[in-house]
């Protein structure tokens, strides 16, 4: 079946540290989205990418939708304690649900 | 964007007992969705729920476990029936709220329903 993979599944830096989660699909996606989960939390929408090699930034934040629409990518730069969480990525095939990656849990100590 | 109240928050029920959880949105929506989230885990789409049609499951769910309400456009109802530890979970119903496009809508999730199964 339809399957995203995403890693790493746990990250651990120093404040100030960059940060990169990868995502992956199986399949070609429609489009793929972008969520945070705080801890404790529920997700929360960041981002959609629908094109092909589009990448978008917020603040510290890029992300990347690959050539093949099979893959993307979210970098954090400096991070902050404020980025600690889970970020899962998620993505639509043609005709089916949203299929969430199993996340990337970042930590960061100061 | 939305607002959806989720309640209970968090329960603690004994096995073989079941559970309603309530989701109230504030605007009218088509799709409303309900999810689980095991300790640490992904989020897994358990089934989505139309005003005036019987719910769509997915794979590995059934409406005899988990049967769903949609009476109105703002409200939905999850019950977990004849609960075991192996249900203790997040259940977190969601909404699409969209940009009028062809893309994909994205979700807004209630804050969620942490349930210990004894």
């Amino acid at each position: 079946g339809q399957q995203v993979m995403q890693i790493p599944q746990y990250q651990h830096v120093q404040e100030g540290e960059d940060f990169t989660t990868y995502c992956n699909s199986s399949t070609t996606l429609s489009n793929i989205q972008w969520y945070k989960q705080r801890p404790g939390g529920h997700p929360v929408f960041l981002i959609q990418l629908v094109k092909s090699g589009e990448v978008k930034k917020q603040k510290r934040l890029t992300f990347q939708f690959g050539e093949a629409k099979k893959n993307s990518s979210l970098h954090i730069t400096a991070t902050q304690t404020t980025d600690v969480g889970t970020y899962f990525c998620a993505g639509y095939q043609e005709g089916t649900a949203l299929i969430f990656g199993k996340g990337t849990t970042l930590s960061v100590s100061s | 964007s939305a607002v959806i109240s989720q309640k209970p928050s968090r329960d603690i029920c004994q096995r073989g007992t079941s559970l309603t959880i309530q989701c109230q949105v504030d605007s009218q929506v088509t799709m409303m969705f309900w999810y689980r989230q095991q300790p640490g885990q992904s989020l897994t789409l358990i089934a989505t729920a139309n005003q005036g049609s019987e719910a769509t499951y997915e794979s590995g769910f059934v409406i005899d476990k988990f049967p769903i309400s949609r009476p109105n456009l703002t409200f939905s109802t999850l019950t977990v029936s004849n609960m075991s530890p192996e249900d203790s979970s997040i259940y977190l119903c969601s909404v699409e709220v969209g940009w009028g496009g062809t893309t994909n809508e994205k979700l807004f999730f209630g804050s969620g329903t942490q349930l210990s199964v004894l």
